[in-house]
């Protein structure tokens, strides 16, 4: 069984700019959540989607954003960038239709992202 | 926002040897404590879980042990191997949010 995919693997990017990063989640898995991850603030929350709906959001500004297809297939959006925003974002998929607690997530390796 | 503290920051223990990192918790509403493995370049990857309604678990050479009146949880990896080298989060979450620790680089020499 394939693992989770994630698109582009590295992105650079330019500080005002905005940013589009991909998810595959693991097939049959209706959760899909994302994280950030920097040496500064380690790995954060920032939101979960489960049959297309955000259902759970971390403490993040709404310059980030996602969405999720109907064949689950998640995409994560950040506008207007700041220098701040460079980090390793992570998507995680899991079967959970319970919540971020219910069933175990499978991270994919990641998308660094670089503002300059 | 750090709802999840965790040392120590680094470690480095001799092979064969045993590695402990320790977490503690604050929101009583957690209910899954799992513990991630993280390699240079790769996405964390579930090493083992708990919830608060056992003490200890056991798989392999690894173990969590679980202190629900101190909210405080720990891994400890017996036998350590040079292989066993990487980063270690813990986290605690509910079923709306999930907070993790700062992360223990571990080393083990051979």
């Amino acid at each position: 069984k394939a693992g989770v995919t994630q698109t582009p693997r590295y992105l650079i990017k330019t500080r005002g700019q905005q940013v589009t990063l991909s998810c595959s989640p693991i097939s049959g898995h209706r959760s899909v959540s994302w994280y950030q991850q920097t040496p500064g603030q380690g790995l954060q929350f920032l939101f979960e989607y489960f049959s297309e709906t955000q259902r759970n959001k971390g403490n993040f500004p709404g310059r980030f954003s996602g969405r999720q297809f109907s064949n689950s297939r998640s995409e994560m959006n950040v506008s207007t960038l700041e220098l701040g925003d460079s980090a390793l974002y992570l998507c995680a998929s899991s079967f959970s239709s319970g919540g971020l607690s219910t069933d175990t997530q499978y991270f994919g390796p990641g998308t660094r992202l670089t503002v300059l | 926002q750090q709802q999840v503290k965790q040392s120590p920051q680094s470690l480095i223990v001799q092979k064969g040897g045993i590695s402990i990192i320790n977490c503690a918790y604050e929101n009583t509403a957690f209910d899954y404590f799992p513990w991630y493995q993280q390699f240079p370049g790769k996405g964390p990857a579930l090493l083992i879980a708990i919830r608060p309604d056992v003490s200890e678990k056991k798989e392999g050479r690894f173990t969590i042990s679980f202190n629900k009146s101190a909210k405080q949880f720990s891994l400890h990896i017996m036998d350590s191997q040079p292989g066993d080298s990487a980063t270690y989060f813990c986290a605690a979450s509910d079923n709306n949010d999930m907070r993790f620790g700062a992360g223990t680089r571990l080393t083990v020499k051979p």
